[in-house]
């Protein structure tokens, strides 16, 4: 079964500076997709970022960009510039090619401090 | 567009009971699915459904159970209510199926069964 692992519960950045959130998975697939998840205290899970393995180069999405290792099943999310709008709990999650499974890590609850 | 609205936000059931709870996704979207979030499982997958027809289910008892109308909308049962079952329960809709599409999420309704 594919497990998906955040091992920071908790992370702080000060304000304008950069953080990264760090996500494992274990998978035997070859073809998925990961993402990273943001969950504000409004409790909607809004998508940040989305990879799909096949494809080596690394998404990017403004201040959010990825680290993503395939054979290292490593998939870490960069924050630049970070913003007080960008506390959260930020949420790894994984899913098979041909599967409506999606599979979260635990989250890291992620503070900004101005 | 409106968002997912998942009504209603917030219910207290005391055990035994049964409950139902609704999830109305974007307009055009045909696919809804279920999750559970809890503090210590985190958030687990409990079903999908597409065109009135439940195309995955996740590993929960009979007791959750669920269905989508014509208009897309879902509802989601959950009969004989354990302490266990408190939790935050999320939607999210997508155009065609979670597989290689943006989920958008609801904010979710909080249960708690005392």
């Amino acid at each position: 079964a594919q497990t998906v692992t955040q091992s920071q519960p908790e992370m702080s950045v000060q304000e304008a500076e950069t953080v990264t959130l760090s996500c494992t998975y274990d998978t035997s697939e070859s073809d998925y997709y990961l993402f990273w998840y943001k969950q504000p205290p409004s409790r909607q899970m809004i998508l940040v970022i989305r990879q799909e393995a096949y494809k080596q180069q690394n998404a990017t999405e403004n201040r959010f960009s990825v680290n993503f290792q395939k054979a290292a099943k490593s998939f870490s999310l960069k924050i630049s510039d970070s913003q007080l709008g960008d506390a959260a709990m930020y949420f790894c999650a994984y899913r098979g090619y041909n599967n409506n499974d999606m599979r979260f890590g635990a989250g890291t609850r992620l503070t900004v401090k101005p | 567009k409106a968002g997912v609205t998942q009504t209603p936000r917030y219910l207290i059931k005391t055990r035994g009971q049964q409950v139902t709870l609704s999830c109305s996704p974007i307009s055009g979207h045909r696919s809804v699915s279920w999750y559970q979030q809890t503090p210590g499982q985190g958030l687990q997958f409990l079903f999908e459904y597409f065109s009135e027809t439940q195309r995955n289910k996740g590993n929960f008892p009979g007791r959750f159970s669920g269905r989508q109308f014509s208009n897309s909308r879902s509802e989601m049962n959950v009969s004989t209510l354990e302490l266990g079952d408190s939790a935050l329960y999320l939607c999210a809709s997508s155009l065609l199926g979670p597989v290689n599409e943006k989920l958008f999420f609801g904010s979710g309704t909080q249960l708690s069964v005392l």
